[in-house]
């Protein structure tokens, strides 16, 4: 079946650097790819979306890719800081929301 | 503020009870979804519904039923036919269209005893 691979599983960066996570999806019919933030005890948080008809999409520090040849898509943080640590799930999707897959998460944690 | 409210926070009860977990939207969402996070994992669907009255069953739906009798509300009942009960449930709402976002709300924690 549809499935959406998240690599790393935890991540660990300096204060001040970049982080990425990559994600492959299996669905060649995706069309829809949404990244989550969720803080501790909270409910995923909307952070950045991209469709298919684009490449790129930043918003200030974080940025989004899309392959959609190679089926990867990757979630890339900038100049990190202590706020940015959560766990983070991306996911693919087509048509509606009863169709989204989810990665399995990554919990970034920020060093001071 | 608009936003969805998922009541209550922490919930505990005995094997062999069933539980309802509350949902409340006031965005104006049509669609309304459950889902079920274990450690480790992503979200897994439990139940989904676009409109009122009309509810689908998602891809882990055994051992659970929903109601959809007003478009604010979609309450979870967690039966005892569930066999592993113990997890965080998410419910989320979004707009009907094609690749609308989900909105969450923040979660009901289950420990079933």
């Amino acid at each position: 079946g549809e499935n959406v691979e998240q690599h790393p599983s935890t991540l660990s960066v300096q204060e001040g650097d970049s982080a990425v996570i990559k994600c492959t999806y299996s669905d060649s019919a995706s069309n829809y790819f949404p990244w989550y933030k969720q803080e501790l005890g909270k409910g995923p948080q909307l952070i950045i979306d991209i469709r298919s008809n684009v490449g790129e999409k930043k918003d200030q520090r974080i940025a989004v890719t899309l392959n959609k040849t190679a089926k990867h898509f990757s979630l890339h943080i900038t100049e990190t800081q202590p706020e940015d640590s959560a766990v983070y799930f991306c996911a693919a999707s087509y048509s509606s929301a009863s169709k989204i897959i989810f990665g399995s998460g990554t919990r970034l944690s920020i060093r001071p | 503020d608009g936003g969805i409210t998922q009541s209550p926070k922490y919930l505990f009860r005995k094997e062999g009870q069933n539980v309802t977990l509350s949902c409340e939207q006031n965005l104006n969402h049509d669609a309304m979804y459950w889902y079920r996070q274990d450690p480790g994992q992503g979200l897994r669907l439990i139940y989904y519904s676009q409109i009122v009255n009309d509810f689908q069953k998602g891809d882990i739906a055994e051992g659970y039923s929903v109601s959809r009798e007003k478009k604010e509300s979609f309450p979870l009942t967690v039966t005892s036919a569930q066999k592993n009960p113990t997890a965080f449930y998410l419910c989320a709402s979004a707009d009907r269209g094609n690749n609308s976002p989900l909105h969450f709300g923040n979660g009901t924690r289950l420990t079933v005893t």
